[in-house]
């Protein structure tokens, strides 16, 4: 198994430009969720599924989206990129939920956005 | 509003001493708590959950401790050993919430 895949690994936006982050799981994994990385604030939670069709918004959802067409796959689209965006961005799944399973992260994205 | 804290941002152990990290929280009762490690330029890796009704959970070296009243949980890793070096990360949950909360960690250091 790859695990938790993310692409790319780095990236450099200028303002206002948009972009789609992604991220893949060959787990089989039911729950994924993406979260944000900043320096003194530990990880945030941007946006979860907890199926296929399933989405839901986490604590910092505003100026991402995500969907969730395959179990598989669970991409997060910045819409209009902002300077307040640059971080890093973790990308999570787990068989089940979050209570009684080991969430797997993947190798993360850093993203500045200029 | 809900917060965790963990009890510095880093803590220098000699090798072969047990670590001792603390997570605790506020306006909070979770249901169980998780424990993760964090290298640099890497994402978290899980350790162990540990729920409300277990005081006490085991891993190899690892230890966690999960106290309801003191809204407290210890994480003890015994025999210390310069790759144990890492950030560790508390998050604690609800059942039936999706969402999970991290502190925001607390760099270990074992020197040699």
């Amino acid at each position: 198994n790859a695990g938790v895949t993310q692409t790319p690994k780095f990236q450099v936006l200028k303002t206002g430009q948009s972009m789609t982050l992604q991220c893949a799981q060959d787990m089989n994994h039911e729950y994924m969720s993406w979260y944000r990385q900043d320096p003194g604030m530990g990880l945030r939670l941007i946006h979860y599924s907890v199926g296929a069709g399933i989405t839901d918004q986490g604590e910092v959802p505003n100026g991402y989206n995500v969907s969730r067409s395959t179990t598989e796959d669970f991409p997060l689209r910045l819409l209009s990129a902002a300077p307040s965006q640059t971080s890093v961005y973790f990308c999570a799944s787990s068989y089940t939920g979050l209570n009684t399973d080991t969430q797997y992260f993947g190798p993360g994205t850093r993203l500045t956005v200029l | 509003s809900q917060k965790i804290e963990q009890n510095s941002e880093a803590l220098n152990i000699q090798e072969g001493k047990t670590a001792t990290l603390t997570c605790n929280y506020t306006n909070y009762s979770p249901a169980y708590l998780q424990w993760y490690r964090q290298d640099p330029g890497r994402g978290p890796v899980f350790l162990l959950l540990i729920r409300e009704n277990e005081k006490e959970k085991r891993k190899e070296r690892l230890k966690v401790t999960f106290d309801t009243t003191l809204k407290q949980s210890l994480f003890h890793i015994t025999a210390s050993q310069p790759a144990d070096s890492a950030t560790y990360l508390c998050a604690p949950g609800y059942f039936g919430n999706e969402k999970l909360t991290f502190g925001t960690g607390t760099r270990l250091t074992i020197i040699p």
